[in-house]
């Protein structure tokens, strides 16, 4: 158990509809990554907050957003929904101060199918 | 723009012998470098990493092996055993970036038949 949780682990929803992903990091994490594997693809990334505010952004679509609350756990928000963002969205987090880690834990990951 | 490249999607190997998999980098930035490994069904898990300033890493059954010059890094697992069957995911990150967040490979579906 990596300690990062995320809800739900599954999410079926249909096209032009609106989704959250919720993440919980490890106690004391300060960073929470957001990263995105589709079918045959490795793991994209999409976007890195860090004690509340966004630290680094990747190749995350202007439909899709994301927050970290004060308590630290993290939301990514999907809307407007297409087939092709069918996908398994993991969060992952990291300790130490200043955003850099070594190494980051993952959560299971929730699988969103979209139809 | 895939900045981490794993091009052998799939490897077959025989338990107790080794199992090498492979990975290429473009950033000449990336300085630090981890290997995770999957589990169906679960999220990605660390296994073993080497900073730029190595060439080599050693973690009981698994070395990591890094090559700048030709911007190659490989992971060996000696002995292989059934249990090492899962996705392996090459990463790298740039200590300079000030962010942390990792760049992963496609991965390598590793099978160790009995």
């Amino acid at each position: 158990d990596s300690g990062v949780t995320q809800t739900p682990k599954h999410l079926i929803t249909a096209t032009g509809q609106r989704v959250t992903l919720r993440c919980s990091p490890r106690s004391g994490d300060l960073s929470v990554y957001w990263y995105q594997q589709s079918l045959d693809q490795g793991l994209q990334f999409l976007i890195q907050y860090y004690n509340g505010e966004e630290r680094a952004k990747g190749n995350i679509l202007e439909r899709f957003s994301a927050q970290q609350f004060p308590d630290l756990h993290s939301e990514l928000n999907l809307s407007s929904l297409e087939l092709g963002d069918s996908a398994l969205y993991f969060c992952a987090s990291s300790a130490p101060a200043q955003g850099i880690s070594e190494k980051l834990f993952f959560g299971s990951g929730t699988q969103l199918s979209v139809l | 723009d895939q900045q981490v490249k794993q091009n052998s999607p799939s490897l077959s190997v025989q338990e107790g012998r080794i199992s090498i998999l492979n990975c290429d980098y473009t950033n000449s930035m990336f300085d630090y470098f981890l290997w995770y490994k999957k589990y169906p069904a679960e999220g990605p898990t660390f296994l073993i990493s080497i900073s730029s300033i190595k060439d080599k890493n050693e973690d009981g059954r698994f070395t990591v092996f890094l090559n700048k010059s030709a911007k190659h890094l490989s992971l060996h697992i000696v002995p292989s055993q059934p249990g090492d069957s899962a996705v392996y995911f090459c990463a790298a990150s740039e200590f300079s970036s000030n962010t942390g967040k990792l760049i992963f490979g496609q991965g390598t579906t590793l099978q160790v038949k009995p």
